[in-house]
């Protein structure tokens, strides 16, 4: 059973413009999600978190959109640049004492010249 | 600064061979991840050490074995490696479980099971 699910495998977007990269989740005692980006034959690296007492995050081009009651949260960057071009994940915590991140299956973004 | 290096980075093995995967990280963080990552499957928790001295299992610990030698070293073992065990293994450590404290990860071991 997926938890934390990226429906879409792909995206392309052209240089400048607005990349919107989305994120479900299932279970409800999820209270801290975060973002990492992976370039070919390189670790995961964080990129951006948000916690459940906020909707709204942002860090430079990045903004993450948490939305509690539809269990989703989007990543936003703006302007995307061809170095943006790499699988993104998006991963989620519940505080409970478990410590596990539980990722989502990745979402390839290509940003075109 | 090196942050979290996994040794060795390329390893073939043979159905029913052991090996080690080894991590440090220089961090000072309390705890250290085992990972693995399949294509469609994203990344999925193997083994976990929330602080020295302690390890819990993961989403899919079957078949392995870890090791918590000390604060800045998690190490990770295959004791008969078998082909579904083909993968990219990924170890990050956080400065504390939990606690909206971020992983940071390793470049990976790519293992190959024949």
């Amino acid at each position: 059973d997926q938890q934390v699910k990226q429906n879409s495998p792909s995206l392309s977007v052209q240089e400048g413009r607005i990349s919107i990269l989305n994120c479900d989740y299932t279970n409800s005692m999820f209270d801290y999600f975060l973002w990492y980006k992976k370039y070919p034959a390189e670790g995961p690296t964080f990129l951006i978190s948000i916690s459940s007492i906020k909707d709204k995050n942002e860090d430079g081009r990045f903004t993450v959109f948490l939305n509690k009651s539809a269990k989703h949260l989007s990543l936003h960057i703006v302007p995307s640049q061809p170095g943006d071009s790499a699988v993104y994940f998006c991963a989620a915590s519940a505080n409970s004492g478990t410590y596990k991140y539980i990722f989502g299956t990745g979402t390839r973004l290509k940003v075109l010249a | 600064n090196a942050g979290v290096t996994q040794t060795p980075k390329f390893q073939v093995l043979k159905t029913g061979q052991s090996m080690t995967l080894q991590c440090a990280q220089d961090m000072n963080h309390n705890s250290m991840y085992w990972y693995r990552q399949d294509p469609g499957m994203g990344l999925r928790l193997i083994y976990y050490s929330a602080s020295e001295g302690t390890t819990d299992k993961g989403e899919v610990p079957n078949g392995y074995n870890v090791s918590r030698l000390n604060k800045r070293e998690f190490s990770l073992r295959l004791e008969s490696a078998a082909p579904s065990q083909t993968s990219v293994y990924f170890c990050a450590s956080s400065e504390m479980a939990g606690f909206n404290s971020p992983l940071h990860f390793g470049n990976g071991t790519r293992l190959t099971v024949t």
